[in-house]
């Protein structure tokens, strides 16, 4: 059975810092995506990860997967106060798409 | 282009009634799941189906049906309400293997 374990779930940031956001899942698959929500709304596709070794980067974010230790990370570089959302990583394991609890960010200025 | 489409936006029901969610996307994806979302609990899938007339259940199945008669839509039947099922559900569509779609979710509350 798939599972899907984000670390940490939540964390408390200042402007400027970097930091890593860890997401481990339990069986083969190399199929991984990032999506964000920010509070009352829906969630928004950020990465697509199809392979092994696959890096994305999107303005201070960057994402990459390595399916051999079945994880991924997110990185977040310089932060500022609006990458302030919760962030899921889910994983594509047999048609079915499993979630991880998310990662709540805040920010400080 | 709508994208993926939930209806109701907002519902509550009494203990015991049934309803349906209604979801339907515009796109001519295979994939559509449906989640509930619950506070620390991320998004947890309920049933999904990959293609018109195939459905199976995802990790918390128990108390509700679907079924998928056209690639458009696929409904969420909640058969008896219950308060365990006051939660936010969400449906999502994907072309297959480029990650979901989500519609706009539909806040439940059962009394």
């Amino acid at each position: 059975e798939l599972k899907v374990e984000q670390n940490p779930l939540f964390l408390s940031m200042q402007e400027g810092k970097n930091y890593t956001i860890y997401c481990n899942y339990s069986t083969t698959s190399d199929r991984l995506y990032w999506y964000r929500q920010d509070p009352g709304k829906s969630l928004e596709s950020l990465f697509v990860l199809l392979s092994n070794g696959a890096v994305k980067q999107e303005g201070r974010l960057m994402a990459s997967l390595d399916t051999k230790a079945r994880l991924s990370t997110l990185h977040i570089t310089a932060a500022v106060h609006d990458l302030s959302a919760t962030y899921f990583c889910a994983v594509d394991g047999d048609d079915k798409i499993i979630f991880g609890k998310g990662t709540r960010l805040h920010i400080l200025p | 282009n709508a994208g993926v489409t939930q209806t109701p936006k907002f519902q509550v029901l009494k203990t015991g009634q049934s309803m349906t969610l209604q979801c339907a996307q515009d796109m001519n994806h295979e994939y559509m799941s449906w989640y509930r979302q619950d506070p620390g609990m991320g998004l947890r899938l309920i049933h999904y189906s990959v293609g018109a007339g195939i459905t199976d259940q995802g990790e918390v199945p128990n108390g509700y049906n679907v079924s998928r008669s056209t690639t458009e839509d696929f409904p969420l039947r909640l058969l008896s309400a219950a308060p365990s099922q006051t939660s936010v559900y969400f449906c999502a569509s994907s072309p297959s293997y480029y990650g979901y779609t989500f519609g706009s979710g539909t806040r439940l509350t059962v009394v």
